[in-house]
């Protein structure tokens, strides 16, 4: 099955800078990357994703970068605000199953 | 997206007592999918609900200690049979999109005393 590691586990950053989290995998086969954010109490949300065939893709502050080769995916999100707060994971997938991550916890220092 | 929601959305139940989730979707969905979270932890894929069907469990996960059914393109239902302590978890059910993103129902908080 799939192995996915994220890292790293926990990070904090003064608002208004970046934040970037990576996910590692181990199926080739793997052909969509999207990352969910959960907050405390909440369902898991769809925030980005990215399909193989391409190499970025971005939504306002948010953005994912894929490396297919290397076999691992970044979140990058900018100018981090109080309510980036939250957990995040990658799910890698491919037959419509996701694999999800281990998290990370992003917490934006005001 | 479709609204997705879930029945009972927290119980707390005896151990060897069985509980049924229910997951309903307001539109028709191709997929639907049962995921496990244990307090702070991530999610653990439990089984595919197949319309009409057996489901088909991941590994670790059995018929016998999750039945699911699946009777429709809208609704689904989990049972966490003879309940232990353990299975204490946020259950979660999701369905795919049009281009098989997933979404997720508000999940249910199970707690066996």
């Amino acid at each position: 099955g799939e192995n996915v590691e994220q890292h790293p586990s926990t990070l904090s950053v003064q608002e208004g800078d970046s934040a970037v989290i990576k996910c590692t995998y181990s199926d080739s086969a793997s052909n969509y990357f999207p990352w969910y954010k959960q907050e405390l109490g909440k369902r898991p949300q769809l925030i980005i994703d990215i399909r193989s065939n391409v190499g970025e893709k971005k939504d306002q502050r948010i953005a994912v970068t894929l490396n297919k080769t290397a076999k691992h995916f970044s979140l990058h999100i900018t100018e981090t605000q109080p309510e980036d707060s939250a957990v995040y994971f990658c799910a890698p997938g491919g037959n419509e199953k996701l694999t999800f991550g281990t998290g990370t916890r992003l917490t934006i220092i005001p | 997206s479709a609204v997705i929601s879930q029945k009972p959305s927290r119980d707390i139940c005896q151990r060897g007592t069985s509980l049924t989730i229910q997951c309903q979707v307001d539109s028709q969905v191709t997929m639907m999918f049962w995921y496990r979270q244990q307090p702070g932890q991530s999610l653990t894929l439990i089984a595919t609900a197949n319309q009409g069907s057996e489901a088909t469990y991941e590994s670790g996960f059995v018929i016998d200690k999750f039945p699911i059914s699946r009777p429709n393109l809208t609704f689904s239902t989990l049972t966490v049979s003879n309940m232990s302590p353990e299975d204490s978890s946020i259950y979660l059910c999701s369905v795919t999109g049009p281009t098989y993103e997933q979404y997720f129902g508000p999940g249910t908080r199970l707690t066996v005393t």
